[in-house]
């Protein structure tokens, strides 16, 4: 089972240049959700999604857009990136509601902006 | 912003050793705390986790303790092994509330033999 998938695991961008992280998963989970992690700071939700074809800001969501076209990809984009957005980003999804809460992480993808 | 407040950062423990990481947590409404642990270059995965109408929750050599009155909650490691060496994040939300899942900043934990 691939459970979520991130593509791509690594990149590096110049300030200015834009780039989507792609998120899938193949457990028709209904929620996915864009974590950024940095030393120090824990896991802080970007943005979220509970269904197909809806967003939802989290706790940092400035700089960061979000699409759910189809249930099971979520796409985190950044439009003009800067140095402050070097970070490894995760991607999760659950259940959704009644589900007893549990997220199911990918294995990050690490940027880094020069 | 609703905050769940880990410590301590790092830990270092010979193996056999019983780590404890400590949380506090802020919001009365919180009822659902797992644990979460990462291992270097993974993602985070659900360890454990507790709901307030229980002070004790074990599994293996994880335990969690819940102090409803004082709004913390900590996890110990029973004789730990080299590979526990690992991150762990505590979190807290109302239950089945998974988009409001707030973490804590993280424990590095090192388990040397």
């Amino acid at each position: 089972n691939a459970g979520v998938t991130q593509t791509p695991k690594f990149r590096v961008l110049k300030t200015g240049q834009s780039m989507t992280l792609l998120c899938a998963q193949d457990m028709n989970h209904e929620y996915m959700y864009w974590y950024r992690q940095d030393p120090g700071m824990g896991l802080r939700l970007i943005h979220y999604s509970v269904g197909e074809g809806t967003t939802a800001k989290g706790e940092v969501p400035d700089g960061y857009n979000v699409s759910r076209l189809k249930k099971q990809n979520f796409l985190l984009g950044l439009e003009s990136a800067a140095p402050s957005q070097t970070s490894v980003y995760f991607c999760a999804s659950s259940q959704g509601q009644g589900s007893g809460g549990e997220l199911f992480f990918g294995e990050g993808s690490r940027l880094t902006v020069l | 912003q609703q905050q769940v407040k880990q410590s301590p950062q790092s830990l270092i423990v010979q193996k056999g050793g019983i780590p404890i990481i400590n949380c506090a947590y802020e919001n009365t409404a919180f009822d659902y705390f797992p644990w979460y642990q990462q291992f270097p270059g993974k993602g985070p995965a659900l360890l454990i986790a507790i709901r307030p109408d229980v002070s004790e929750k074990k599994e293996g050599r994880f335990t969690i303790s819940f102090n409803k009155s004082a709004k913390q909650f900590s996890l110990h490691i029973m004789d730990s092994q080299p590979g526990d060496s690992a991150t762990y994040f505590c979190a807290a939300s109302k239950t089945w509330v998974t988009d409001k899942l707030i973490f804590g900043t993280g424990t590095r934990l090192q388990v040397f033999p």
